[in-house]
């Protein structure tokens, strides 16, 4: 099966521009996942879909990360306006079911790589 | 373990040698662990993982212990190779609602020729 396909791959831009990010989950999976990964640092979640609802968003800087997936499969990731500590890798990950528990295990993509200069 | 780590660990390990990664985590009541690795520019991937009513599970050439008693679990990976080189990282259903998805702060394995 195709595995999460995730675009672009990396992307550099100054503080305070614009930018999204773009996922497609396997195939049929109703979860989907946006984490950030830090240099050093193991992935943190930033929010958590099922299918078009969110499910988690507690640790999603709201006042400049956004993040949809109007028709439950393709999901966008924005953040409004970037500063220097968003320089990360920004990794979709999706499930068959909602559970991280191991019953659905979560499938990654190669991430996008943000630089902010 | 669960703290996020600001350096990361790296073992170096000799071609066909055995490695042993470990990981503490501190929440007693943690019942599902897992190992994933991370190559170098590609996303994290699942290699094996085990639940607490377990002491050991094994996969192709890996192993995982589980000690509950001293909060401790290892990956331990056979004649290790080459492409074996990559972050290793446990993780758990570790979030406060126990269905939100954690990972440790990762240990490089780096395999020598």
């Amino acid at each position: 099966e195709a595995g999460v396909a995730q675009s672009p791959r990396y992307k550099i831009i100054e503080k305070r521009q614009s930018v999204a990010f773009w996922c497609n989950p396997i195939s049929g999976h109703a979860t989907l996942y946006w984490y950030q990964q830090i240099l050093g640092q193991g992935p943190k979640l930033l929010i958590q879909f099922q299918n078009n609802g969110v499910v988690d968003d507690s640790q999603l800087p709201k006042d400049r990360f956004s993040a949809e997936r109007l028709k439950g499969v393709d999901s966008t990731l924005k953040i409004q306006p970037a500063k220097l500590e968003d320089s990360a890798v920004y990794l979709c990950a999706s499930s068959l079911g909602r559970g991280a528990r191991g019953e659905q295990p979560q499938h990654f993509g190669d991430g996008t790589r943000l630089s902010i200069l | 373990g669960e703290s996020v780590g600001l350096h990361l660990p790296t073992l170096s390990v000799q071609e066909g040698d055995n490695s042993i990664i470990n990981c503490a985590y501190s929440n007693s009541a943690s019942d599902y662990f897992i190992w994933y690795k991370q190559e170098s520019g590609k996303g994290p991937q699942f290699i094996i993982d085990i639940r607490s009513n377990m002491d050991k599970r094994q996969g192709q050439r890996v192993t995982v212990l589980l000690n509950k008693t001293v909060k401790h679990l290892s990956l331990q990976i056979a004649a290790t190779q080459p492409g074996d080189s990559a972050v290793y990282f446990c993780a758990g259903p570790w979030g406060a609602a126990g269905n939100k998805l954690t990972f440790g702060g990762g240990t490089r394995v780096l395999v020598k020729p």
